[in-house]
């Protein structure tokens, strides 16, 4: 069975310094992981996506993430955080019948 | 071009009573896929439509219930709700072509239905 664990459920951050979201998943085959983004009272959006091409993966708003298949880890990373930044973001795996499961999520916060 | 959206974006309903939900999605989209958040149970998906067919289901009960029209809109319907069934459900469609798979596209979600059982 595929499944995500997001290892933070909370992050906190300075304006201007690096983040990191992590998150490992399981899979007993070759997954595809995604990214997600959800600020309050809004739908979900995509941040990026690994479908077996690249290993690092770009995304939008300076987004980035590198699929490791040794750490099974999928970490989220940007190297400047924005105030608008702010916000829960999901890791996610798709199963081998085409669901989407979503990891519990870590809310970003980025003080000034 | 229009994002996805759902109708209407709150509801209050009394325990017992059935509820529909609304999603058009993006014009030209032909998967659409429902999901239940909650803050106990976070992101779970209760199924997905591709040409009028539900190609997939999750693990909710048999209260839960939806459909796709010819246009790809899809509605969702919840009947003798319960308390529990508080919660934003959330529509996403998909383009794709007959026999991919959605999670290898891009699913466009909506801003969601916030759903209150009293």
């Amino acid at each position: 069975a595929q499944s995500v664990t997001q290892l933070d459920s909370h992050v906190s951050v300075s304006e201007g310094t690096p983040v990191l979201l992590r998150c490992n998943y399981s899979s007993s085959y070759s997954p595809s992981l995604f990214w997600y983004v959800q600020h309050p009272n809004k739908g979900l959006q995509l941040l990026l996506k690994y479908t077996s091409a690249a290993t690092l993966v770009k995304g939008i708003n300076g987004f980035e993430a590198e699929f490791k298949k040794s750490e099974t880890s999928f970490h989220l990373t940007k190297p400047s955080a924005h105030m608008s930044d702010a916000a829960e973001y999901f890791c996610v795996v798709s199963t081998n019948t085409d669901k989407l499961i979503f990891g519990t999520g870590t809310r970003l916060q980025v003080f000034p | 071009k229009a994002g996805v959206t759902q109708t209407p974006r709150y509801l209050i309903k009394t325990r017992g009573q059935q509820v529909t939900l609304s999603c058009s999605p993006i014009s030209g989209h032909r998967s659409v896929s429902w999901y239940q958040q909650t803050p106990g149970q976070g992101l779970q998906f209760l199924f997905e439509y591709f040409s009028e067919t539900q190609r997939n289901k999750g693990n909710f009960p048999g209260r839960f219930s939806g459909r796709q029209f010819s246009n790809s809109r899809s509605e969702m319907n919840v009947s003798t709700l319960e308390l529990g069934d508080s919660a934003l459900y959330l529509c996403a469609s998909s383009f794709l072509s007959a026999g991919a798979f959605s999670s290898y596209n891009e699913q466009f979600f909506g801003p969601g239905t916030r759903l209150t059982v009293l």
